[in-house]
């Protein structure tokens, strides 16, 4: 079954300068791949996905790249901002439709020093 | 508010003993899930429904049980609750054709 790795699980970065990522996959049928944030005391929310046939995607401050043949795929946020603060997820599936089942990593909590 | 409902919220429950998380959703989404949350090992999953009237097993679905009697409910069955349990579980659901999953709030279950 599909593996999902996530890097660092824990960082930290200065306000205003980037964070990235990383995730390895280990399923090459994958072909969805979500991120997930999640604040403290909620449940996990879609904050941006890609899918195989594109190789990066980009929503205001966050970005996600995808290198299918090496199997990862990366989260960058540039500008970070106290509100970024929250643990983030990455996923991966065979589908983007309801029952494709996601697989998702360990976890990167992300902490924004003033 | 469309999403997800879960219930209860937070929960210390005697080992031995049984319990049943609630989850309801108003999305008419077809496929449910359920997730156990636990420090360092992320999200995974225990049990998911394709459509009403059938489930099947996630990565860790010992000790747990589901049924998905209709479209908007999918309740999670603790037989015989043990310390291991002690988790955050998450409810979620999709459809065809939309992004990702939407999540419930979670429950915190503690067993003693």
């Amino acid at each position: 079954g599909e593996n999902v790795e996530q890097h660092p699980s824990t960082l930290s970065v200065q306000e205003g300068d980037s964070a990235v990522i990383k995730c390895t996959y280990s399923d090459s049928a994958s072909n969805y791949f979500p991120w997930y944030k999640q604040e403290l005391g909620k449940g996990p929310q879609l904050i941006i996905d890609i899918r195989s046939n594109v190789g990066e995607k980009k929503d205001q401050r966050i970005a996600v790249t995808l290198n299918k043949t090496a199997k990862h795929f990366s989260l960058h946020i540039t500008e970070t901002q106290p509100e970024d603060s929250a643990v983030y997820f990455c996923a991966a599936s065979r589908g983007y439709s309801s029952a494709s089942k996601i697989i998702f990593g360990s976890g990167t909590r992300l902490s924004i020093r003033p | 508010i469309a999403g997800i409902t879960q219930a209860p919220t937070s929960q210390i429950l005697a080992a031995g003993r049984r319990m049943t998380l609630r989850c309801t959703q108003d999305m008419r989404h077809n496929a449910m899930y359920w997730y156990r949350q636990d420090l360092g090992l992320g999200l995974r999953l225990i049990h998911y429904s394709n459509t009403a009237g059938t489930t099947g097993k996630g990565e860790v679905p010992d000790g747990y049980s589901v049924s998905r009697a209709n479209t908007d409910d999918f309740p999670l069955t603790l037989a015989s609750a043990v310390p291991s349990q002690t988790s955050v579980y998450f409810c979620a659901s999709s459809d065809p054709g939309e992004d990702g999953y939407t999540f419930g709030s979670g429950t915190r279950l503690t067993v003693v």
